[in-house]
């Protein structure tokens, strides 16, 4: 089956620094990949859409100065949390979609990041 | 909002009873997606029912939809201590012409040996 990863699994970093995190189809080609993020025992909630090779598109509400997302091949995504605060810390997910099948979505097992 | 609501937020039972989660969503879909994830992890798909179907069946998962009522259910039969988890339904937005899904608000299920 598909596989997605991402990584780190877990970063702990101080406030006001950035933080890198890499998601990646292993076994295909994503066209598309999103970015989630979750607080505790709540919902996933989507951030933005990514298109290889084109600009990220943002939901309503999420900035896209803060959480800068770079697609720049088909099996790569990354999402930087620029400036990070302490409200930033939240579980930080990401899904793959390829050509072939694109209703269905293959999740990375997330990333959890905490800013002290 | 645009999120989808289950209910219940929480459900616990004895194993090998029955868990019933619902989803009901707000706008036309293309098709209904559920999910399962562990805590802390990842999520895992389960099942999906396109919008001409009214009932799917994988192994001991039932899934319905009605889309006349823009709900859906996931059974579990049988449930074992291991079935433990968040479940979520997830829906596309098929005005959107992306392939962007809207998560709904997830059951907690907890399964007691």
């Amino acid at each position: 089956g598909a596989v997605v990863s991402q990584h780190p699994s877990w970063v702990i970093c101080k406030s006001g620094t950035s933080v890198k995190i890499e998601c990646r189809s292993l076994d295909f080609q994503a066209t598309t990949m999103f970015w989630y993020r979750q607080f505790p025992k709540q919902s996933l909630m989507l951030m933005a859409t990514s298109n290889e090779g084109s600009k990220a598109t943002y939901e309503q509400g999420v900035e896209k100065d803060k959480f800068l997302i770079n697609h720049a091949s088909l099996t790569l995504s990354t999402l930087t949390v620029t400036s990070a605060h302490p409200e930033d810390s939240s579980f930080y997910i990401c899904s793959a979609i390829s050509g072939s099948r694109s209703y269905e979505q293959y999740f990375g097992p997330g990333t959890r990041l905490t800013v002290t | 909002s645009q999120q989808g609501e289950e209910d219940p937020q929480a459900l616990s039972i004895q194993e090998g009873e029955n868990a019933t989660m619902n989803c009901s969503y707000k706008t036309s879909i293309n098709n209904l997606q559920w999910y399962r994830q562990n805590s802390g992890r990842g999520l895992v798909h389960l099942i999906l029912i396109r919008s001409n179907e009214r009932e799917k069946h994988s192994g001991r998962l039932r899934v319905t939809l009605d889309t006349s009522k823009k709900s859906s259910s996931l059974l579990i039969t049988a449930s074992r201590a291991a079935d433990t988890a968040s479940y979520f339904c997830a829906t596309d937005l098929s005005a959107s012409g992306t392939y962007k899904y809207i998560f709904g608000t997830g059951t907690r299920l907890k399964v007691l040996a």
